[in-house]
């Protein structure tokens, strides 16, 4: 139980496009998603935690019109980078709670995003 | 200060070295724990939570500590692929969880 999907596991784009990744829980029904970018070498950096059908709450520093969340179901979370640009260029990794509890958070597998 | 600290290591072991690492937390109204681990250019995967009591899964122990703040991971009769980075979590109990930066360990042969 508590298989997280995500998709695409990498990308690579021009900058100015726009990427979409999908995270899916596939096996409960996750509550929560958070959304997660890892630099080479540094810890996990919180972007933005989502409730489905609600906004997504971002934390400081993170724009929201740049990386556009949408949690339409309970198991389905996305993220669009718009406009991306090579300082973009990261891990990107989701994760969902509410199989064991609201606390236990379970990761997607990540993507990786170059932006040329 | 940081909500939650860690020792970043590296600590460097050989199989069979019994290891531990601790991990501070600030918020006294924390409720839930975790330790995590994370292999290069991989996702987080939960390793265990940790309870009051103590609990343990083969080689790995831990323990949270609430008066003085801290929880600690134990693992015994170290592998090789026990190497990867450990990541402390704590929760408030909100849904929303703060992680450290992790303890990077290498057992080496």
């Amino acid at each position: 139980g508590a298989v997280v999907s995500q998709h695409p596991s990498w990308v690579i784009c021009k900058s100015g496009t726009s990427v979409k990744i999908e995270c899916r829980s596939l096996d409960f029904q996750a509550t929560t998603m958070f959304w997660y970018r890892q630099f080479p070498k540094q810890s996990l950096m919180l972007m933005a935690t989502s409730n489905e059908g609600s906004k997504a709450t971002y934390e400081q520093g993170v724009e929201k019109d740049k990386f556009l969340i949408n949690h339409a179901s309970l198991t389905l979370s996305t993220l669009t980078v718009t406009s991306a640009h090579p300082e973009d260029s990261s891990f990107y990794i989701c994760s969902a709670s509410g199989w064991v509890s609201t606390d236990t958070q379970y990761f997607g597998p990540g993507t990786r995003l170059t932006v040329l | 200060r940081k909500e939650v600290e860690q020792d970043p290591g590296p600590f460097n072991v050989p199989e069979g070295a019994t290891v531990a690492f601790n991990c501070t937390y600030s918020n006294s109204a924390s409720q839930s724990f975790f330790w995590y681990r994370q292999d290069c250019r991989k996702e987080p995967k939960l390793l265990m939570s940790v309870y009051s009591s103590g609990n343990e899964d083969g080689r790995f122990t831990a323990q949270l500590n609430r008066a003085s703040q801290y929880i600690s991971l134990l693992i015994r009769d170290s592998k090789l692929s026990d190497s990867a980075t450990y990541l402390c979590v704590v929760s408030l109990g909100s849904g929303k969880s703060t992680f450290g930066d992790g303890t990077t360990l290498t057992v080496k042969p």
